[in-house]
């Protein structure tokens, strides 16, 4: 079936540093992919929606110059966490679903755990 | 899309059904209930959904109300492996180029 795969599943980087995480559509061709935030014990919260060709659209909240998306392809969306500090630590995870079926499910990453020291 | 009600935590014995409920006396009669789980540290994974029939498959069961406005997920023999969060999110089917908004979910700890 549709899988989603992210890149990488943990990464530790020092303050100010920039950090890339990927999402990776393997089975079919995703326009549109979606990345969210899990602080811990927390819910996940939605922080952008990538499109394929054009801007992501950011939530309410979330700094576009910080967290940039880029998603120049059909099957990859890239989330960059730019000038990373601490309180960015948290759990990255990006879903997407297959536009060419009907009703289907969304497939989820398994995540990448971001730790800023 | 209609906003779901879970209980935020719930014990299950290993080897008994786990039943976790959720309301949803919004919903219209275009939503689906869908149902996700997300072990620690993971991604949320899939597990079933439904419109107004009761749907199984080879992971859990789904129950949903005639009036549709509450439903029941039931793994039938619950293991060590299926303690997770899982999340009960109402939404119409062929919104797919709109994300899943995902409420607090209900902490099900399957107990040996």
């Amino acid at each position: 079936g549709a899988v989603v795969s992210q890149h990488p599943s943990w990464v530790i980087c020092k303050s100010g540093t920039s950090v890339k995480i990927e999402c990776r559509s393997l089975d079919f061709q995703a326009t549109t992919m979606f990345w969210y935030r899990q602080f811990p014990k927390q819910s996940l919260m939605l922080m952008a929606t990538s499109n394929e060709g054009s801007k992501a659209t950011y939530e309410q909240g979330v700094e576009k110059d910080k967290f940039l998306i880029n998603h120049a392809s059909l099957t990859l969306s890239t989330l960059t966490v730019t000038s990373a500090h601490p309180e960015d630590s948290s759990f990255y995870i990006c879903s997407a679903r297959d536009p060419n079926i009907m009703n289907t499910e969304a497939f989820f990453g398994q995540g990448t755990r971001l730790t800023v020291v | 899309d209609a906003k779901t009600t879970q209980p935020p935590s719930m014990d299950c014995a290993e080897g008994r059904a786990a039943n976790l409920p959720c309301n949803h006396s919004t919903i219209s009669g275009n939503e689906y209930v869908y149902w996700y789980r997300q072990i620690h540290s993971q991604g949320p994974q899939y597990i079933i959904h439904g419109l107004k029939n009761n749907e199984t498959n080879e992971m859990a069961s789904l129950i949903i109300t005639e009036d549709r406005k509450s439903s029941t997920l039931i793994l039938p023999h619950a293991t060590l492996r299926d303690t997770a969060v899982y999340y009960c999110i109402v939404r119409v089917a062929y919104k797919r180029n709109t994300p899943l908004v995902f409420g607090k979910g209900t902490r099900l700890s399957v107990i040996a």
